[in-house]
């Protein structure tokens, strides 16, 4: 059955280093992947969308790769801030009109002072 | 400009007793879906709909009932509660086309007795 691996110890890290968080699947041939924020009692907020025939997004300081070889894609925050705090989730899409998306558990990421 | 929103922000039932969760959106958004957050899980899909009079299961829609009579409002209805539906419920929408990002409501978290 279809799989998508996201770590589930939170990632603590340092202000101003680079977080990186890892969405990894198995038995799955997506067409296209997001990114989503959420944050305690919140829903899920978009963030970035990568489509298989890109190997890398950009907005500001978050860097998407996506990987189809290894089945991965990698989330970056650069110049991590304590506001970036938050679980982030990822999702994969098949193609077509009707496609639904299916998510990862999500990773939490805490940035401390 | 309200986005999705979900009513109400928190109930509590008895085991067997009905109920709906409301969600409205303002944006003419024709896909909308429900899911299911669990700790330790990811959001589940419920049911979707890809506009008015069209709705179809998603992975876990036993026990949940949908109708989708406007564009704006996709009420997700409990049948005969249950403890196992102990959840937080997000509602979502999306534009026609399938990488479009999901725009999410903050949740209606429901505990079942």
């Amino acid at each position: 059955s279809q799989k998508i691996e996201q770590n589930s110890e939170a990632l603590n890290i340092q202000e101003g280093k680079t977080a990186t968080l890892t969405c990894n699947y198995t038995n799955y041939s997506p067409a296209y992947l997001q990114w989503y924020r959420q944050d305690p009692g919140r829903g899920p907020v978009f963030l970035l969308l990568i489509r298989e025939n890109e190997k890398e997004k950009r907005k500001e300081r978050l860097k998407v790769t996506f990987d189809t070889t290894l089945k991965q894609s990698l989330f970056h925050v650069t110049a991590s801030q304590p506001a970036d705090s938050a679980t982030y989730l990822c999702a994969l899409g098949r193609r077509g009109g009707y496609s639904t998306l299916t998510f990862g558990k999500g990773t939490m990421l805490l940035v401390s002072p | 400009n309200a986005g999705v929103t979900q009513t109400p922000k928190f109930q509590v039932l008895k085991t067997g007793q009905s109920m709906t969760l409301q969600c409205a959106q303002d944006m003419n958004h024709e896909y909308m879906s429900w899911y299911r957050q669990d700790p330790g899980m990811g959001l589940r899909l419920i049911h979707y709909s890809v506009g008015a009079g069209i709705t179809d299961q998603g992975e876990v829609p036993n026990g949940y009932n949908v109708s989708r009579s406007t564009t704006e409002d996709f009420p997700l209805r409990l049948l005969s509660a249950a403890p196992s539906q102990t959840s937080v419920y997000f509602c979502a929408s999306r534009r026609q086309g399938a990488d479009q990002p999901q725009h999410f409501g903050d949740g209606t978290r429901l505990s079942i007795l």
